[in-house]
C-alpha cells in the first residue's frame, strides 16, 4: 500500500506568481485535505475534497483553489501569491472503508513553498 | 471555534526518562484527537487515534489519554530515546460536519539528550 505522495518537495516562486502543487493519495482513500504550516506552527486547514467536489473549507481567500481528479489525486493552487504564503502545504489522505469512521488521516511529507 | 493548547512548547530531558505532553481544547464536542509526531522539515506521522468515546490508546512506549469532559488529552512516553526527539502535535476533530478537518495545536518540541 503507497501512502501520501506529495510534489514538488520544494520550490521558489515570487510575489504575484502562481503555483500548483500536487498529491496522491495512499490507495484506497478517496478523501484528501490540504493544510498549510508557517515555521513554528501548526497546521491550518485549506480545504477537503470528497468525489471530486470541495466540502470542507477553512478561513482561506478564494485564490487558494483545488481540484480533485477521478483517481483521487489532488492540486493545490494559489494565485497572487504573497510573501505570507510561504510555508509547508500538507496534503492528508482519509479512507472511505470500514474503518472510515475512524476518521484517521494520513499526511505526506509536504511542499515547502518559499516565496520572494 | 475550536482553540487547541500545548504545554511545554519545548522540553528536553535525559534519556531513559519517562515523560508526558499536554494537549488541551476550548470545545468537547469533538469527534476526535490524533497524536502526530513531526522531525524537521519533514510531513506528519500519526502515532495514536482516540475516539471521543474511548478513554485512553497505547502504542508499544506511548500511551494516549482522553478526558473530553475536560478538554484534555495527555501523551506518555515511557524510557525515552533520542530517536524520539521531535515536535510533537495533538489535534481534534470536530464531532460536527462532513469535512475531516482537523484543528491543531502549536507542538512540543521535543529533545532527548543521550
Amino acid at each position: 500500500e503507497t501512502g501520501v505522495t506529495q510534489s514538488p518537495t520544494h520550490l521558489i516562486k515570487t510575489r504575484g506568481q502562481q503555483v500548483t502543487l500536487r498529491c496522491s493519495s495512499q490507495s484506497g482513500h478517496n478523501t484528501v485535505s490540504w493544510y498549510q504550516q508557517a515555521l513554528g506552527q501548526g497546521p491550518q486547514f485549506i480545504f477537503q475534497y470528497y468525489r471530486e467536489e470541495e466540502n470542507g473549507r477553512g478561513n482561506f481567500p478564494p485564490r487558494f483553489s483545488g481540484l480533485q481528479f477521478p483517481n483521487y489525486s489532488s492540486e493545490l493552487n494559489v494565485n497572487a501569491l504573497e510573501l505570507d504564503d510561504s510555508a509547508l502545504y500538507l496534503c492528508a489522505s482519509s479512507s472511505p472503508g470500514p474503518n472510515a469512521n475512524t476518521g484517521e488521516l494520513f499526511f505526506g511529507e509536504g511542499s515547502r513553498l518559499t516565496v520572494l | 471555534k475550536q482553540e487547541v493548547t500545548q504545554i511545554p512548547a519545548a522540553l528536553s530531558v535525559p534519556e531513559g526518562e519517562n515523560l508526558v505532553l499536554n494537549c488541551s481544547f476550548t470545545d468537547s464536542a469533538i469527534y476526535n484527537l490524533q497524536w502526530f509526531r513531526q522531525d524537521p522539515g519533514k510531513g506528519l506521522t500519526s502515532l495514536l487515534l482516540i475516539q471521543s468515546s474511548q478513554r485512553e490508546q497505547t502504542s508499544g512506549r506511548l500511551n494516549a489519554s482522553l478526558d473530553k469532559s475536560s478538554g484534555r488529552s495527555t501523551l506518555y512516553i515511557a524510557a525515552s530515546q533520542p530517536g524520539d526527539s521531535a515536535t510533537y502535535l495533538c489535534a481534534v476533530r470536530r464531532a460536527s460536519g462532513s469535512a475531516r478537518q482537523l484543528t491543531f495545536g502549536s507542538g512540543t518540541q521535543l529533545t532527548v539528550l543521550p
